[in-house]
């Protein structure tokens, strides 16, 4: 099982150019998450989906827009690309419940120019 | 907003040496969790805490409920050059969310 994958692992983008980070996940959690880490900052909740067909806004949503495809892939997409979107981007998802906690993928470097 | 203060920032060890850091928040957490974040990888749990009080082992890391449910600390014994990282304090926010410390940074010398 290869738990929360995403793709791509490096992205360099102009200003003002587009793009969508996938995020796929094998184990059949409700709730799927994006954050994004800059140094010095922790990890900041940019949008969350509790359940297949719903997202809500987290701490840092401007610019960003997010699409839960089904209850496997949670994608962020970025339209217009800004500098201060350069960042490392998290996807993860919940086990909830029984046993409260999240499980992260390995991240998205993400360089806006 | 809600924050979750981690001390020390920030700390250079020997190996072999005990590490304690600690989590405080000006909220009541009913669960904390500690994650351990490898350069160029993404956090992995290592411990959670759902009891005020509780001490919880997973091989030489220790973590600890503080008794006002505001805070946390993870001790690390007979620290290894592995054991270097980031370490960050989480707890849940509301139903669905949850909330992350700034990081400790842990590097050791050997």
């Amino acid at each position: 099982n290869a738990g929360v994958t995403q793709t791509p692992k490096f992205q360099v983008l102009k200003t003002g150019q587009s793009m969508t980070l996938q995020c796929a996940q094998d184990m059949n959690h409700n709730s799927m998450y994006w954050y994004r880490q800059d140094p010095g900052m922790g990890l900041r909740l940019i949008y969350y989906s509790a359940s297949e067909g719903t997202t809500d806004k987290g701490e840092v949503p401007n610019g960003y827009n997010v699409s839960r495809l089904n209850k496997r892939e949670f994608s962020l997409r970025l339209e217009s690309a800004a500098p201060s979107q350069t960042s490392v981007y998290f996807c993860a998802n919940r086990a909830g419940a029984v046993v409260e906690t999240q499980y992260f993928g390995p991240g998205t470097r993400l360089l806006v120019l | 907003g809600q924050q979750l203060n981690q001390s020390p920032q920030s700390m250079f060890i020997q190996e072999g040496e005990d590490v304690s850091m600690n989590c405080t928040s000006s909220s009541i957490f009913n669960t904390w969790l500690w994650y351990k974040q490898d350069p160029g990888e993404g956090p992995v749990l290592l411990i959670a805490l759902y009891k005020a009080g509780e001490l919880t082992s997973n091989g030489r890391l220790t973590a600890q409920f503080g008794i006002t449910r505001k805070d946390s600390f993870l001790n690390i014994s007979a620290s290894i050059p592995s054991d270097v990282g980031i370490y960050f304090c989480a707890g849940p926010w509301g139903t669905y969310k949850y909330i992350f410390g700034t990081g400790t940074r842990l590097k050791v010398l050997a």
